[in-house]
């Protein structure tokens, strides 16, 4: 079975410039989140879908940060415009329902200079 | 309020020994507990996950972990640590399902 999908691998970006990820998740997981982590922390959540809709997107910094999951598939996660602070290794994970174990791709990680 | 407490940033164990990382939790419902590992470069491993059938979960890798709800705590352990065990690992909580809580992990360094 393949696992979850993320690229690119890394991405170096100046602040106020835009960054684009995308994450294709396990084939037939309705459920997708993307998660930031920042170095020497756990993962937060920044946003959670279930199939095309957003279930949690709390954590999600919107007047920077939007993501979409058209068609209820692959996901795209863009910063606009990047601060210093945006440094971290963004997750993309996807699980079969909302109550089942969620599975990780290896990351993306962005640096802003 | 969900939260979960990795009580060590770092462990260190020389193989062979055991291992012990240590986790409590607070929880408003009766939560489902995972142990997540990630190896340096590599994406977040389930290790085993609680789901409240039995309180002793075994996992992957010679892992288990027992839910003690009295004490709050989901302790993750090892019999005898191996080189390749060291990672860091992500204590995580979930109360409703849906969503994840995860520490702020703790680094295990395995001596040879």
């Amino acid at each position: 079975e393949a696992g979850v999908a993320q690229s690119p691998r890394y991405k170096i970006i100046e602040k106020r410039q835009s960054v684009a990820f995308w994450c294709n998740p396990i084939s037939g997981h309705a459920t997708l989140y993307w998660y930031q982590q920042i170095l020497g922390q756990g993962p937060k959540l920044l946003i959670q879908f279930q199939n095309n809709g957003v279930v949690d997107d709390s954590q999600l910094p919107k007047d920077r940060f939007s993501a979409e999951r058209l068609k209820g598939v692959d996901s795209t996660l863009k910063i606009q415009p990047a601060k210093l602070e945006d440094s971290a290794v963004y997750l993309c994970a996807s699980s079969l329902t909302m109550n089942t174990e969620a599975f990780f791709g290896q990351g993306t990680r962005l640096t802003v200079v | 309020a969900q939260s979960v407490t990795q009580l060590d940033s770092h462990v260190s164990v020389s193989e062979g020994t055991p291992v012990l990382l240590r986790c409590n939790y607070s929880s408003s419902y009766s939560p489902s507990l995972f142990w997540y590992v990630q190896h340096p470069n590599k994406g977040l491993q389930l290790l085993l996950k609680y789901t409240s059938a039995a309180t002793l979960v075994k996992g992957i890798n010679g892992f288990e972990a027992e839910f003690k709800k009295s004490e709050t705590s989901f302790h993750l352990t090892k019999p005898s640590a191996h080189m390749s065990d060291a990672a860091e690992y992500f204590c995580v909580v979930s109360p409703t399902g849906n969503q994840f809580y995860f520490g702020t992990g703790t680094s295990l360094t395995v001596i040879p």
